[in-house]
């Protein structure tokens, strides 16, 4: 198994450029996050989906930013325009289902640091 | 006061000695996860935790639901242990998925 996969790893852009990081869960996971990780705010979810259905995008910046879903297999966390307090890891990660009296585990893939200049 | 608190925040130790990472809460909690962040920034999920202990390699994870206390242990630290590691926990009264993180333990283990 590949893991969560994303892309890309490191993107470098100019403020006003509109940014898009891919990620692929693991297969069969039925749950997508995407975290951000900044120095100052630690890990923040920005949104998460279930079964491609966005649950809870409470933690979605502003109407700058934007995640899709269009299959179980691929989403995208989309940002226009950039601004220079954008710069951070973006973490994708998948979810198995919830097995009996469990929540499920965590899996992440390696991030895409994102520099706005 | 955040709703998750680690102790210590930077930790140093000499190679071989027993670790103790610490993690308190102040929610009634469904699990806790406590997770990995390599210097080269990979995040890897080590424990889901809702009771108990659970134990993989030289990692020890204990909750106690009731103190709302949890604690990382490693035993026979080796230098590629040296990470940042986070607690997080799903809150009973957060809806869905979200958890709740802390602001991390650094540790480094020295030769």
């Amino acid at each position: 198994d590949a893991g969560v996969i994303q892309s890309p790893r490191h993107e470098v852009t100019e403020m006003g450029q509109e940014v898009t990081l891919r990620c692929k869960p693991i297969s069969g996971h039925n749950s997508l996050f995407w975290y951000r990780q900044t120095m100052m705010r630690g890990l923040e979810l920005l949104i998460y989906f279930n079964n491609n259905v966005p649950i809870d995008d409470s933690g979605m910046p502003e109407d700058r930013f934007s995640a899709k879903m269009p299959n179980a297999s691929f989403s995208t966390l989309k940002i226009q325009p950039s601004e220079p307090r954008d710069s951070a890891v973006y973490f994708c990660a998948s979810k198995e289902p919830p097995r009996q009296g469990g929540t499920g585990e965590l899996f992440f893939g390696e991030g895409s640091r994102l520099t706005v200049l | 006061k955040n709703e998750v608190e680690q102790s210590p925040q930077n930790l140093t130790a000499q190679e071989g000695e027993f670790i103790t990472i610490n993690c308190s809460y102040s929610v009634g909690i469904s699990a806790l996860h406590w997770l990995q962040q390599h210097p080269g920034g990979g995040i890897v999920s080590l424990f889901m935790l809702s009771s108990g202990k659970k134990k993989h390699g030289r990692l020890i994870a204990t909750i106690n639901i009731q103190e709302k206390h949890s604690s990382l242990h490693i035993t026979a630290s080796h230098p590629r242990d040296s990470a940042v590691y986070i607690c997080a926990v799903k809150g009973l009264e957060t809806s869905g998925s979200r958890l709740t993180f802390g602001e991390g333990t650094q540790l480094t283990v020295n030769p």
